[in-house]
């Protein structure tokens, strides 16, 4: 079965830095990969996704994600964090046999002023 | 472009009662999606209609829950004789065919069991 694992709880991380949200995923067949942000009392929102072609996807927001298919990773990141990401982040997989999305635990990024 | 409504955004209700819940989707969506979530894990997918059809229906959700979309257009979901692990939070999602894997959510509705 299609799974995903976010290792972390939490990342902390000052405004400015770059931050980086790990996801690790298994899939049988090629990997559907999704983004999605939920920011307190609002639903979730689509952050960017990975079908095929550049390992290097660009998202809303100015994330980008980087596709690893020899570590089964999915890393969210962006160079320069500021206070409003401050979100809980979720990684997703797509089930190959139906239309479902399998979601990660997600991660709360906390960004420092 | 409104958004996906749900309705009511909170239920606090008594073992043993029924509570049913409405999903507005995005109107040209034909697309929706169940999901519940609680606290510490993510959305865990509950069924999904295509149009009116319900096409799939996840094999973790019993017989006391039942969901429904007439006309293609607001879903509704039923959980009868509601117990304290039905307490989470359900989120409705829509989407277009073809672009199936952008979900647009709703902001949920919270339930807490008694």
């Amino acid at each position: 079965a299609q799974s995903v694992a976010q290792p972390e709880d939490q990342v902390n991380v000052a405004e400015g830095n770059p931050l980086t949200v790990k996801c690790t995923y298994s899939v049988s067949g090629n990997p559907y990969l999704f983004w999605y942000v939920q920011y307190p009392n609002r639903g979730l929102q689509f952050l960017l996704k990975y079908i095929t072609g550049d390992n290097l996807v660009k998202g809303s927001y100015g994330f980008e994600a980087e596709f690893n298919k020899s570590q089964t990773s999915f890393h969210l990141k962006k160079p320069s964090a500021l206070v409003s990401d401050s979100a809980l982040y979720f990684c997703a997989v797509r089930d190959p046999y139906g239309n479902k999305l399998v979601f990660g635990a997600g991660t709360i990024l906390r960004v420092k002023s | 472009d409104t958004g996906v409504s749900q309705d009511p955004r909170h239920k606090i209700t008594k073992r043993g009662q029924n509570v049913t819940f409405r999903c507005d989707p995005i109107s040209e969506h034909n697309r929706l999606y169940w999901y519940r979530q609680t606290l510490g894990q993510g959305p865990e997918f509950l069924t999904y209609f295509q149009n009116e059809a319900q096409l799939e229906k996840s094999r973790l959700l019993s017989d006391r829950f039942s969901a429904e979309r007439p006309k293609g257009s607001f879903s509704t979901l039923e959980i009868q004789r509601t117990e304290q692990g039905d307490s989470a939070m359900y989120l409705c999602a829509s989407s277009k065919t073809g672009l199936v894997e952008k979900l647009f959510f709703g902001s949920g509705t919270q339930l807490s069991v008694l």
